[in-house]
């Protein structure tokens, strides 16, 4: 069993703060890690995919980089808007399969 | 494209009957993923096919659940008996590859509810 974890599990900021936070995966055997946003009552949506340790990858005002070497990953939200309202997925896809083991995701409500 | 197409979106059953839940993957995705999420357990894998061909099936809880894929564009997971719980919401996903720069597609999901 793949070990994914996010943190925290859950996170209330106000309207312009920015915010992060953070998956840790298995350093070992990896071969990409995915982010997906999720809102409530609707399905996850594809943020970004990682492959290289070092990466950094940015849309609007959400970001996110990687290291592989010690297995971890940050998810960044600047000037958080409450339409960022949502759960974060972060994925781990090792080199055997094209398959994910998914974290539990960080809950974020960001309040007007 | 319509992005992947799940039916039903909700499904209320007794238990013991069996429940077929329905999949259309995106057009030339040559992936499909049956995920389940529940409040414990979180998103997770029951089976993954690649060009119609199951490739892992370890996540499928036990020989109540089964999938199919008899074509590039439709699969099905069947629960016979259902019981309580297997109450959850069932999600497919498709991708293209090995969805390096995508991701996965998500379709809206069925919330299975067995009373």
């Amino acid at each position: 069993i793949l070990n994914v974890e996010q943190s925290p599990q859950s996170l209330h900021v106000q309207e312009g703060d920015s915010t992060n936070f953070t998956c840790s995966f298995p350093s070992s055997n990896f071969y990409a890690l995915h982010w997906y946003r999720w809102e409530t009552a609707k399905s996850p949506e594809a943020l970004f995919v990682m492959t290289l340790n070092g990466d950094e990858k940015k849309k609007g005002r959400i970001s996110a980089t990687l290291n592989t070497k010690e297995g971890y990953s940050y998810l960044y939200i600047k000037g958080s808007q409450p339409e960022d309202s949502a759960t974060y997925l972060c994925a781990f896809r090792p080199n055997a399969g094209n398959m994910l083991t998914f974290g539990g995701g960080t809950r974020l409500m960001v309040k007007p | 494209d319509a992005g992947v197409i799940q039916s039903p979106r909700h499904e209320v059953t007794e238990m013991g009957q069996e429940v077929t839940l329905r999949c259309k993957p995106i057009s030339g995705h040559d992936y499909l993923f049956w995920y389940r999420q529940t409040m414990m357990r979180g998103l997770e894998l029951l089976i993954y096919f690649n060009n119609n061909v199951p490739i892992d099936d370890s996540g499928m809880p036990e020989d109540r659940f089964s999938a199919k894929m008899p074509n590039a564009s439709f699969s099905t997971l069947k629960i016979q008996p259902s019981e309580p719980r297997d109450s959850a919401v069932y999600f497919c996903a498709s991708s293209f590859g090995g969805a390096y720069r995508y991701g996965y597609t998500f379709g809206s999901g069925t919330r299975l509810t067995v009373v």
